[in-house]
């Protein structure tokens, strides 16, 4: 099977960076994403990383360690509208076919 | 209109009754999932459908069914209702030029709140 962990809780303060991680264990590993969820409304996609590195998008970066099974995504200069859960998620699967599978999520509260 | 439509927002349904959840996406993508969110238990896969003639049982498909009506339709079928049902069901799409390559970004519905009573 796969499992994902990562921290169920983050707190920062406008204008702060904050790291969430995520490690994983998978088999049939693809790619790495993470996807930001407001107040229970539909999850939208920050990033994929398929290969080990940063990926820099605006104010958010994501990062893969696939000898580590281990990524990361950083949020630089923080807004209360960052506050939401954040979820890693593993893509994975055989030849032709993959899935999703999703982290428990981390909800991040930022502070004024 | 959005490009992952889910009907209807919200459901109560009593113990025992059968309910559809309906999924319709404008994307034009092969790949349609649904998956349950828990709190606390981030989002699980049920069933997927990678095209209309292919049906795949996620982790937790025991008291689901689905059926694939079309590239764009995706329904999601509670045949008797339990209380431990209630949760959030969200819709999603992927998609790829080449099939045999893993998507990189799935598309979700807004989400349906069940609540079974």
């Amino acid at each position: 099977g796969q499992s994902l962990e990562q921290p169920s809780e983050v707190t920062a303060v406008e204008g702060a960076i904050v790291q969430i991680n995520c490690t994983y264990q998978t088999s049939g590993f693809y790619g790495l994403s993470w996807y930001q969820q407001h107040d229970g409304g539909a999850p939208t996609f920050l990033s994929y990383n398929a290969l080990d590195g940063l990926e820099e998008t605006g104010r958010f970066s994501s990062f893969l360690s696939r000898s580590d099974s281990y990524g990361y995504l950083l949020l630089q200069e923080l807004q209360m509208k960052d506050s939401a859960s954040y979820f890693c998620a593993v893509r994975a699967g055989g030849w032709g076919y993959s899935t999703l599978t999703f982290g428990k999520g981390t909800m991040l509260l930022v502070s004024p | 209109d959005a490009d992952v439509t889910q009907t209807p927002r919200n459901r109560i349904t009593k113990t025992g009754k059968r309910i559809m959840l309906e999924c319709s996406q404008t994307k034009g993508h092969d790949r349609m999932y649904w998956y349950r969110q828990d709190p606390g238990l981030g989002l699980r896969l049920i069933y997927y459908s990678f095209d209309v003639k292919d049906i795949n049982k996620g982790e937790i498909s025991d008291g689901y069914s689905v059926s694939r009506q079309a590239q764009a339709k995706f329904s999601l079928s509670l045949e008797s209702a339990i209380p431990n049902q209630t949760a959030l069901y969200f819709c999603a799409t992927s998609g790829s030029t080449n099939p045999l390559a893993p998507d990189t970004e799935a598309f979700f519905g807004q989400g349906t709140r069940l609540t079974v009573v």
